[in-house]
């Protein structure tokens, strides 16, 4: 059972490089969220895409892009990294939007370093 | 406007007590949800339980439980018997409908240590 799998695990980049980070749900889930966890921030959220198609901004947007690729893919892109942006990113997916109770199931976590 | 707190940056606790990490919530939402979440050294985010705000007791998940106050807007987690591997991070979560859709937003997180 794979759930929800995240790629690359590290990445280090120098200031002004791009890349993109995958996401990847075999859960047959609606919505798909990036989060980005800082130390004593806990996890913000950045972008989400509550289905196929769709894709809303979520608190901390600016630097990022995201695509929903098709249901089981939602990929997170940085144009031009920067230091700011150093972090562990988080993909996660839930089931039906209209349950309250549905909980998020999270990747392993991506760590990356902009210098 | 949502937000989850978390006062309590590190808490302490000895093998088998109980320790309360506390976690207070602001939403104009009528119907909302709480979670809790685990996170270990090794980074995985863990679901360990839920209280919806229309739940008539505090939920419990095994040596887990949830003293919610509505009234206080307060959803603290309770765990009992602590274990070395109750050392982690903790993070407050909540689900509204503020904004049109039901996000998830997190608190700041409660790093636990459970000393021998």
């Amino acid at each position: 059972n794979a759930g929800v799998t995240q790629t690359p695990k590290f990445q280090v980049l120098k200031t002004g490089q791009s890349m993109t980070l995958q996401c990847a749900q075999d859960m047959n889930h609606n919505s798909m969220y990036w989060y980005r966890q800082d130390p004593g921030m806990g996890l913000r959220l950045i972008y989400y895409s509550a289905s196929e198609g769709t894709t809303d901004k979520g608190e901390v947007p600016n630097g990022y892009n995201v695509s929903r690729l098709n249901k089981r893919e939602f990929s997170l892109r940085l144009e031009s990294a920067a230091p700011s942006q150093t972090s562990v990113y988080f993909c996660a997916s839930s089931g039906r939007r209209d349950r309250m109770r549905e909980k998020l199931f999270f990747g392993s976590g991506t760590q990356l370093s902009v210098l | 406007a949502q937000k989850i707190t978390q006062t309590q940056p590190g808490m302490f606790v000895q093998e088998k007590e109980a320790v309360t990490l506390d976690c207070t919530y602001d939403t104009s939402d009528q119907s909302y949800g709480l979670f809790w979440y685990k996170q270990p050294s090794s980074g995985e985010m863990i679901f360990l339980i839920y209280q919806g705000s229309y739940d008539e007791q505090n939920a419990t998940e095994g040596r887990y439980s949830l003293n919610f106050q509505k009234a206080r807007k307060s959803a603290n987690l309770v765990i009992s018997a602590s274990q070395l591997g109750d050392s982690a991070m903790y993070f407050c979560a909540m689900r509204g409908f503020s904004g049109g859709y039901n996000k998830l937003i997190f608190g700041a997180g409660t790093r636990l240590a459970v000393h021998p």
